[in-house]
């Protein structure tokens, strides 16, 4: 078992451009979040996408979008690039009612905006 | 607002000495709590959770809901130890939404 698997490992963007990061769910995991973690500092959440829905959204901007397909793999979009997104984006699978068993974590997409 | 407080960026200690990592966390309702380890050029790894009480490579962590606090604790450092480690607050109003702390980097000198 791979577990969560993310891509790219590293990515450079210009400021405003638009970035899509990519992560597989750890096998029979179906609940994926999205945390992004500045230089320093813990992880923020994102998002949380269940059966293929945001059931939960952390405090980001709408230029931060998601999506999960049927196979439970997801998608973390950035438009409009800034500066400050600059930071380790981290994926998270986990299982309902297995939430408080802990999380799987990628290792996660440095995204270097410039 | 729910809060992770990881007081010290940094802790080192002499191996076989003891470790406290402290957490204090602020959150009304009947929290879950975690302790996740990131070791060098690694992926976050789950430590241990507050649900199951239970003792992880030697580390053992207590909540204590009167200091609102989750400190990690291991009698006996041993060098394999060194890594970044966080703790997390789950509440579930919020679907199960982690809360980090910033982290606390352990440092074990032999």
């Amino acid at each position: 078992d791979a577990g969560v698997t993310q891509s790219p490992t590293h990515l450079i963007k210009t400021r405003g451009q638009q970035v899509t990061l990519r992560c597989s769910p750890k096998s029979g995991h179906d609940t994926v979040s999205w945390y992004q973690q500045a230089l320093g500092q813990g992880p923020q959440f994102i998002f949380q996408y269940y059966e293929e829905e945001e059931r939960q959204r952390g405090n980001f901007p709408d230029r931060f979008s998601g999506h999960q397909f049927p196979n439970y793999s997801s998608e973390l979009n950035v438009n409009a690039l800034l500066l400050g997104d600059s930071a380790l984006y981290l994926c998270a699978s986990s299982t309902p009612r297995q939430e408080f068993y802990g999380y799987t974590f990628g290792s996660g997409t440095r995204l270097t905006v410039v | 607002a729910q809060r992770v407080t990881q007081p010290e960026k940094l802790l080192s200690v002499f191996k076989g000495a003891p470790v406290e990592l402290k957490c204090n966390y602020s959150y009304s309702g009947s929290p879950e709590l975690f302790w996740y380890v990131q070791y060098s050029r690694q992926r976050l790894q789950l430590l241990l959770r507050h649900i199951s009480r239970e003792s992880i490579k030697g580390f053992t962590a207590d909540l204590n809901k009167g200091e609102t606090s989750f400190h990690l604790k291991k009698p006996f450092a041993q060098e394999e130890d060194s890594a970044m480690y966080y703790c997390a607050l789950m509440y579930t109003d919020s679907n199960y939404q982690l809360i980090w702390g910033a982290g606390t980097k352990l440092i074990i000198k032999p």
